[in-house]
């Protein structure tokens, strides 16, 4: 079966530092998203992403965050000026087609621990 | 809003013992639901789902019921097996104008021993 992949499974970065998380979605699915755990919470949406542009974002996905596809084959996650309270898992996840009963692709996350 | 509720764990079962994680929901509308499941080291994968009231989304042993009247959606096995340990997410989704939200439970962690 065809995978999301992401990279790096474990980021460690300082407060106020910027990350990118990246992720390469299935090459023939038009919708992106990406979604978070903090540990001991629920998976939470942050974004979708479809047409080149966002279509929806949590209240989570403030200024500081941005997403991006640059090449037309990676997703990425910018986070500007990380704090404490963004540790978490971070999933990028693709779909092919819009239905609200649509399978959805998970990559296997991020870890990203801000000290 | 939409919200999820599913049972705590982590539940520990013996091989061959029947399983159900408790799942109910709470959305306005009439949503989609789904069952995924974290293996360790892997991303979640969609385990079941079903799209309308009644229906049953069956898949590897495992069944859940769409229960609109309870808004429900327990994931039952009749016999697990050791290689069912993983984390079982109950989700719903919403169409939103350009893709799928999925609104997610906790997760519940299932240990299956020998």
């Amino acid at each position: 079966e065809p995978e999301v992949t992401q990279t790096p499974s474990h980021q460690v970065t300082q407060m106020g530092q910027e990350v990118i998380l990246r992720c390469v979605p299935i090459s023939n699915h038009l919708y992106f998203y990406w979604y978070r755990q903090i540990l001991g919470q629920k998976v939470e949406f942050l974004v979708s992403f479809y047409n080149n542009e966002i279509s929806e974002k949590s209240e989570i996905f403030d200024d500081q965050f941005s997403v991006e596809r640059p090449d037309g084959s990676n997703f990425t996650l910018k986070i500007r000026s990380t704090k404490l309270e963004d540790s978490a898992m971070y999933f990028c996840a693709s779909s092919a087609r819009q239905p609200a009963n649509e399978k959805l692709f998970f990559g296997s996350g991020t870890q990203l621990s801000v000290l | 809003g939409n919200s999820v509720t599913q049972m705590e764990g982590p539940v520990t079962l013996s091989e061959e013992a029947f399983l159900t994680i408790n799942c109910t929901y709470t959305a306005t509308g009439y949503p989609s639901l789904f069952w995924y499941v974290q293996y360790p080291g892997e991303g979640l994968q969609l385990l079941l789902k079903a799209t309308k009231a009644d229906d049953k989304g069956s898949n590897k042993g495992f069944e859940a019921t769409y229960r609109k009247e309870t808004t429900s959606f327990h994931l039952e096995k009749g016999s697990v097996q050791v290689s069912d340990s993983a984390v079982y997410f109950c989700a719903l989704s919403e169409l939103t104008g350009g893709g799928n939200k999925l609104t997610f439970g906790t997760g519940t962690q299932l240990k299956v021993e020998l």
